[in-house]
C-alpha cells in the first residue's frame, strides 16, 4: 500500500531564508508523488506533481522538489522565503493503477517571521 | 474558467440529521472526487464518481453516499450524522484521463451538534 510520512508537523523561518519542508515516501511500484497547499480558508491548490519523467520537478511560486528513489524522499524546497507562503503543505501520493484516490500526509505548517 | 465551487460554505447540523452537499466540476472536467479533512489531519478519500457511477470508494461507512449528475456536478449526502462527521469536506475534480491531476474546490465546513 501507498503512503506519505511528512517528517515534521511545523517548520518556522525567516522571510527571505530557503524552506525545506520533507516528506518519505512507500510504494510497491513507482509512484506518482504531488505537493499541495492550503491557505486559510482555502482549497487545497497543486504545487507541483513528479509522474517518473524529471527527478527534480519545478512547480509555481518559486518550490521545487527533487524525487529521490535511494531514499524514498521527495522534499520540497524553496531558496527564499516570502510571507505570503506561510500555510499548510501536504504531500501525496496517487493510489495507483485504476484506483481513484489520492493519499494525503498529515501536512507541515510552514509559518514564516518578518 | 471557473474553477470547482462548492455550496454551501458552511453547514451546522444536529446528530443524527441528514445533510447534501454539492460540487461543480472545474469546466471540462468529468471526473468528482470527495475527501473529508477533520481539523488538524490531512484529507482523506471518501469516493469519486464517473459517468454518474462510484469508481472508488474509501474507508467510509454507507451512511456515506453520493450521486454525479449528467452535467457531472455531484452531491455527497451524509445520514445519520456523528459528532465526528465535523470536518472540512473537499470536492475535486479530473479528467478520468489524468485522474491523478485533481483540482479541488474551497470546501464545505461541516460542524455537528
Amino acid at each position: 500500500a501507498q503512503s506519505v510520512t511528512q517528517l515534521d508537523s511545523h517548520v518556522s523561518v525567516s522571510e527571505g531564508t530557503p524552506v525545506l519542508l520533507r516528506c518519505n515516501y512507500s510504494s510497491s511500484y513507482s509512484p506518482s508523488l504531488f505537493w499541495y497547499v492550503q491557505h486559510p480558508n482555502k482549497g487545497l491548490q497543486l504545487l507541483l506533481k513528479y509522474t517518473s519523467a524529471a527527478t527534480l520537478v519545478k512547480g509555481i511560486n518559486g518550490f521545487e522538489a527533487e524525487f529521490k528513489k535511494s531514499e524514498t524522499s521527495f522534499h520540497l524546497t524553496k531558496p527564499s522565503a516570502h510571507m505570503s507562503d506561510a500555510a499548510e503543505y501536504f504531500c501525496v501520493v496517487s493510489a495507483g493503477g485504476s484506483q481513484g484516490n489520492l493519499i494525503f500526509g498529515k501536512g507541515t505548517k510552514l509559518s514564516v517571521k518578518p | 474558467d471557473a474553477g470547482v465551487t462548492q455550496s454551501p460554505t458552511h453547514l451546522i447540523k444536529t446528530r443524527g440529521q441528514q445533510v447534501t452537499l454539492r460540487c461543480s466540476p472545474k469546466s471540462g472536467h468529468d471526473t468528482v472526487s470527495w475527501y473529508q479533512q477533520a481539523l488538524g489531519q490531512g484529507p482523506q478519500f471518501i469516493f469519486q464518481y464517473y459517468e454518474e457511477e462510484e469508481r472508488q470508494r474509501g474507508n467510509f461507512p454507507d451512511r456515506f453516499s453520493g450521486h454525479q449528475f449528467p452535467n457531472y456536478s455531484s452531491e455527497l449526502n451524509v445520514n445519520a450524522l456523528l459528532l465526528g462527521d465535523s470536518a472540512l469536506y473537499l470536492c475535486a475534480s479530473s479528467l478520468v484521463g489524468a485522474w491523478e491531476t485533481q483540482y479541488f474546490g474551497p470546501g464545505t465546513r461541516l460542524l455537528v451538534l
